[in-house]
C-alpha cells in the first residue's frame, strides 16, 4: 500500500513562478525523498532529506520534513517549461524499499 | 552505459501467454528493486535484491510473478499466464548497498517496460 500522499494531484502555474507541493505519511522514516517523472521515462531522484533534519536546498528546490506531523513539502521556485512532470515523495522505512505516494502532476505554462 | 538499462521498451502480449522482463543495473550498485506503477498511479514496490539473494519478495502480487538476478547484476522479472490485470509499466532501479539499517542511498531508475496484456 501506499504510504505518502501527494497535494495537490495536479498543479498548473505560469513560467517564473514558483512550485509548492506536499506529501503526507503514515509511519516512522528514516528519510524522505522526491523523484521527478517525466511522460513515459523513469524516475529521476531530486534531494533526500533524512529524518533528523529539517529543511535542504538544491538549486530550485528547497524540500522541508516537520517529522511531528508526517508531512514535507517541495517548493520549485522560478520554474521553467522544463520542470513540467509528474512529482512523486518516497519515504524510507527503515525497510529498503520505497513507498511512494500517487504523485502530483505539475505543468508550467510557457 | 552508466544508467540502468530495461528492456524491452515496449511488450505487447496476449492473455496467457508468459513474459520477460530483463534489468541491468549501474554497476557496482549491489541493491536492485523492481516496482509497478499503474496508470496515473504511484509506484507499487514488487521485490528486493541484495546481491543474488531477495530477503524481500513481499510486493510480488500473485506467484505468476518470479525473479531472479544472477551474478549479482542482470535481473529477470518474470510473468507466468499473464493477465489483463498485469498491464502496467514495470520499472527497475538500483542503488548502492545500505551498510546499516538507517543509511541513506538514493535509487536509481530505468525508462521502464510497458506492458500491455491483449
Amino acid at each position: 500500500s501506499q504510504q505518502g500522499e501527494e497535494d495537490p494531484q495536479a498543479l498548473s502555474i505560469q513560467e517564473g513562478e514558483n512550485a509548492t507541493m506536499n506529501c503526507s505519511y503514515k509511519t516512522s522514516i528514516n528519510n524522505l525523498q522526491w523523484y521527478r517523472q517525466n511522460s513515459g521515462r523513469g524516475l529521476v531522484h531530486l534531494i533526500l532529506i533524512r529524518s533528523n533534519e529539517r529543511e535542504k536546498h538544491s538549486g530550485r528546490l528547497r524540500v522541508t520534513l516537520d517529522t511531528s506531523k508526517k508531512s514535507s513539502s517541495l517548493l520549485i521556485t522560478a520554474s521553467r517549461a522544463a520542470d513540467t512532470a509528474s512529482y512523486f515523495c518516497a519515504t524510507d522505512a527503515y525497510d529498503y524499499k520505497l513507498s511512494f505516494g500517487a504523485g502530483t502532476t505539475v505543468t508550467v505554462r510557457a | 552505459g552508466a544508467g540502468v538499462s530495461q528492456s524491452p521498451s515496449n511488450k505487447v502480449t496476449e492473455k496467457g501467454k508468459d513474459v520477460e522482463l530483463r534489468c541491468d543495473p549501474i554497476s557496482g550498485h549491489t541493491a536492485l528493486y523492481w516496482y509497478r506503477q499503474s496508470l496515473g498511479q504511484g509506484l507499487e514496490f514488487l521485490i528486493y535484491f541484495q546481491g543474488n539473494s531477495a530477503p524481500d519478495k513481499s510486493g510480488l502480487p500473485s506467484d505468476r510473478f518470479s525473479a531472479e538476478r544472477t551474478g549479482g547484476s542482470v535481473s529477470t522479472l518474470t510473468i507466468q499466464r499473464t493477465q489483463q490485470e498485469d498491464s502496467a509499466v514495470y520499472l527497475c532501479a538500483s542503488s548502492l548497498a545500505r551498510v546499516a539499517e538507517d543509511s541513506n542511498q538514493p535509487q536509481h531508475f530505468g525508462d521502464g517496460t510497458r506492458l500491455s496484456i491483449l
